[in-house]
C-alpha cells in the first residue's frame, strides 16, 4: 500500500528565510508524487507534481521540489518565504499508472512570522 | 471558467439525521472525487466517480454513498448521521481519464454534527 508521511505538523519560518517542507513516500512502484496548498476556507490547489520526469520539479509560487528515490523523499523548498505562504500543505502520492486515488499526508501548517 | 463548486458551504445536522451534499465539477470534466478532511485523519478518500459510474471508493462504512448524473454533477449522501462524521467534505473534478494527473477542488462543505 502507497503512504505518505510529512515530518512536523507546524513549521514556523521568518520572511525571507527559506522554506523547507519535508515528504517521505513508501509506494511498491514507481510512484507519482504532488503537493497540494490549502488557504484558510478554501480547497486543495496543487502547486506541482512529479511523473517520472525530471527529478526536480518547479510549481507555482517560486516553490520546487526533489524526488530523490534512494531517500524515498519529495521535500518541499522555496527560497525566501512571504507573508503569502502561510497555508496547510499536502503531500500526496499515487500509483504511476490507472486510476488509483491519491492518498494524502496529514499536512503541514506553515507559519510566517515577519 | 467557474471552478468547483460546493454547496451547500455549511450545515449542521444532529446525530441519526441524513445529509446530501451536492458537487458541481469544472465544465468538460467527467472525473469527481469526494474526499473527507478531519484534523485527526486528514484528507481520506471517499469514492470516484467518472461518467456516472463509481470507479473507485475508500474504507468508508455503507452509509457513506455518492451518485453522479449526466452532466457530470455529484451528490454524496450520508445517512444516519454520527458525530464523527463532523467534518470538511471536500469534492474534486479532474480534467483527464486518468484520475491521477491533476484535481481541481472545490471549497469544501462544512458539516457539523451535533
Amino acid at each position: 500500500a502507497q503512504s505518505v508521511t510529512q515530518l512536523g505538523s507546524h513549521v514556523s519560518v521568518s520572511e525571507g528565510a527559506l522554506v523547507l517542507l519535508r515528504c517521505n513516500y513508501s509506494s511498491s512502484v514507481p510512484p507519482y508524487l504532488f503537493w497540494y496548498v490549502q488557504y484558510p476556507n478554501q480547497g486543495l490547489q496543487l502547486l506541482l507534481k512529479y511523473t517520472s520526469a525530471a527529478t526536480l520539479v518547479k510549481g507555482i509560487n517560486g516553490f520546487e521540489a526533489e524526488f530523490k528515490k534512494s531517500e524515498t523523499s519529495f521535500h518541499l523548498t522555496k527560497p525566501s518565504a512571504h507573508m503569502s505562504d502561510a497555508a496547510e500543505y499536502f503531500c500526496a502520492v499515487t500509483f504511476s499508472s490507472g486510476n488509483t486515488p491519491l492518498v494524502f499526508g496529514k499536512g503541514t501548517r506553515l507559519s510566517v512570522i515577519a | 471558467k467557474a471552478g468547483v463548486t460546493q454547496t451547500p458551504r455549511y450545515l449542521i445536522k444532529t446525530r441519526g439525521q441524513q445529509v446530501t451534499l451536492s458537487c458541481s465539477p469544472i465544465s468538460g470534466h467527467r472525473s469527481v472525487s469526494w474526499y473527507q478532511q478531519t484534523p485527526g485523519q486528514g484528507l481520506q478518500f471517499l469514492f470516484e466517480y467518472f461518467s456516472e459510474t463509481q470507479r473507485n471508493k475508500g474504507n468508508f462504512p455503507g452509509r457513506f454513498s455518492g451518485r453522479q448524473f449526466s452532466n457530470s454533477r455529484s451528490e454524496m449522501n450520508v445517512s444516519t448521521l454520527e458525530l464523527g462524521d463532523s467534518a470538511l467534505y471536500l469534492c474534486a473534478s479532474s480534467p483527464e481519464a486518468q484520475l491521477n494527473e491533476k484535481l481541481f477542488f472545490g471549497s469544501g462543505t462544512q458539516l457539523s454534527v451535533l
